[in-house]
């Protein structure tokens, strides 16, 4: 099993419409996660970070299930600009240092 | 207030031959993460430098190597490259111990041919 999963997409939505990404994680010891945008050959961005149950940001809500080891984004209301790829991402720490696992990504195409 | 610089921002190798790429850390930043991110895939961790020493690898071969600076830059080597290397390699620098102050340069897009 992939430390971190996601639905690769890519998902097709409307101007204005919701969309909800999936991301499962392994290691149940990983307290925080984080969601990171990239667009086309850019670098990742960080989006949202989440350490307890929920965090919401303008359009955007992240939510974190642990019993269920289970991260979601929800896109509200979404632009053209939203379009990129959404990247689910958990911490691992090792013997005092922490790095970034990164899912495999989930592409969002936008369109009027 | 720099953020995370890297070069150069492309690169064209052939097969067998050795590559070098370079980060900058953000300013105040003391490790330096390097990722190799494949068309259509998710960032791959390949190792992290603290203190000029690696602590931490992936599940890379010794064909990858690094080195960092006193200033807190960093290389990162392939030798003996292969088809497969082609990709984006991606720096992030942070401060040790933190896993939400991550910053990404804008990578080094590696060709082999």
């Amino acid at each position: 099993r992939k430390e971190v999963e996601q639905d690769p997409g890519p998902f097709n939505v409307p101007e204005g419409a919701t969309v909800a990404f999936n991301c499962t994680y392994s290691n149940s010891a990983s307290q925080s996660f984080f969601w990171y945008r990239q667009d086309c050959r850019k670098e990742p961005k960080l989006l949202m970070s989440v350490y307890s149950s929920g965090n919401e940001d303008g359009r955007f809500t992240a939510q974190l299930n642990r019993a269920s080891q289970y991260i979601s984004l929800l896109i509200r209301d979404s632009k053209l600009s939203d379009s990129a790829t959404y990247l689910c991402v958990a911490p691992m720490f090792s013997g005092g240092y922490n790095k970034l696992i990164f899912g495999a990504g989930t592409r969002l195409a936008v369109h009027p | 207030d720099a953020g995370v610089t890297q070069s150069p921002t492309h690169l064209i190798k052939t097969r067998g031959q050795q590559v070098t790429l370079r980060c900058s850390p953000k300013s105040g930043h003391d490790t330096v993460s390097w990722y190799q991110q494949a068309l259509g895939q998710g960032p791959q961790f390949i190792f992290q430098y603290y203190e000029e020493e690696e602590r931490q690898r992936g599940n890379f071969p010794d064909r990858f190597s690094g080195h960092q600076f006193p200033n807190y830059s960093s290389e990162l080597n392939v030798n003996a490259l292969l088809l497969g290397d082609s990709a984006l390699y991606l720096c992030a620098s942070s401060l040790a111990g933190e896993h939400y102050g991550y910053t990404f340069g804008s990578g080094t897009r590696l060709t082999v041919v």
